[in-house]
């Protein structure tokens, strides 16, 4: 079991502004790094699968960086809509097992 | 959608009481996954079905006893459970074990 930690834990924008998360892992062994969108009620939707130290994905409004050799990544929301407000969790792949961190909340208002 | 059903949604049972949760996927994948989430803690693992051959225990009691009879199809079976058990426990598929997984919406339960 891995040690993720996610910052901030919650989070609360308004309409139109960018925010960003953080995400740290261990930096040994590693494979692959998920991000998840979980809104309430519905279940967690994958984001992006990133792998190679420098990655960088793009989802619309959603980006997401990667840096293995020191074992973080970075979420980015260009423009928050109050349809983003969810919470967002990251999640290193160990063996063949994914360990969760406890997310960060996004609130956005309008 | 998906692509993941999990019954029933909500289920309240007694210390006794055996019930089972079930999931069923749709997308052909060769992966399955149970979760556990509990208030204020990060969701869980706590078994892997690859390929219907269970491949992870994460040190999970044995009142929690899974069942894989296809790959289309996983089983949580419940046996004399504790209050603590109670938390949302949600089923995933991945078409390998390192893809991408799809979450169903969960199944609520409640020990009392």
């Amino acid at each position: 079991i891995l040690n993720v930690e996610q910052s901030p834990q919650s989070l609360h924008v308004q309409e139109g502004d960018s925010t960003n998360f953080t995400c740290s892992f261990p930096s040994s062994n590693f494979y692959a790094l998920h991000w998840y969108r979980w809104e309430t009620a519905k279940s967690p939707e994958a984001l992006f699968v990133m792998t190679l130290n420098g990655d960088e994905k793009k989802k619309g409004r959603i980006s997401a960086t990667l840096n293995t050799k020191e074992g973080y990544s970075y979420l980015y929301i260009k423009g928050s809509q109050p349809e983003d407000s969810a919470t967002y969790l990251c999640a290193p792949l160990s063996g063949y097992a994914l360990n969760f961190g406890k997310g960060t909340s996004l609130l956005v208002t309008p | 959608e998906t692509g993941v059903t999990q019954t029933p949604r909500h289920l309240v049972m007694g210390m006794t009481n055996k019930k089972s949760l079930k999931c069923e996927q749709h997308l052909g994948h060769n992966a399955m996954y149970w979760y556990k989430q509990s208030a204020k803690k990060p969701l869980e693992l706590m078994f892997v079905y690859n390929f219907k051959e269970q491949t992870e225990n994460n040190s999970v009691p044995s009142r929690f006893s899974p069942e894989c009879p296809n790959s289309s199809h996983l089983f949580l079976h419940l046996h004399t459970l504790q209050p603590e058990d109670s938390a949302l426990y949600l089923c995933a598929s991945s078409q390998f074990r390192t893809d991408t997984q799809y979450f169903g919406p969960g199944t609520r339960l409640t020990v009392l």
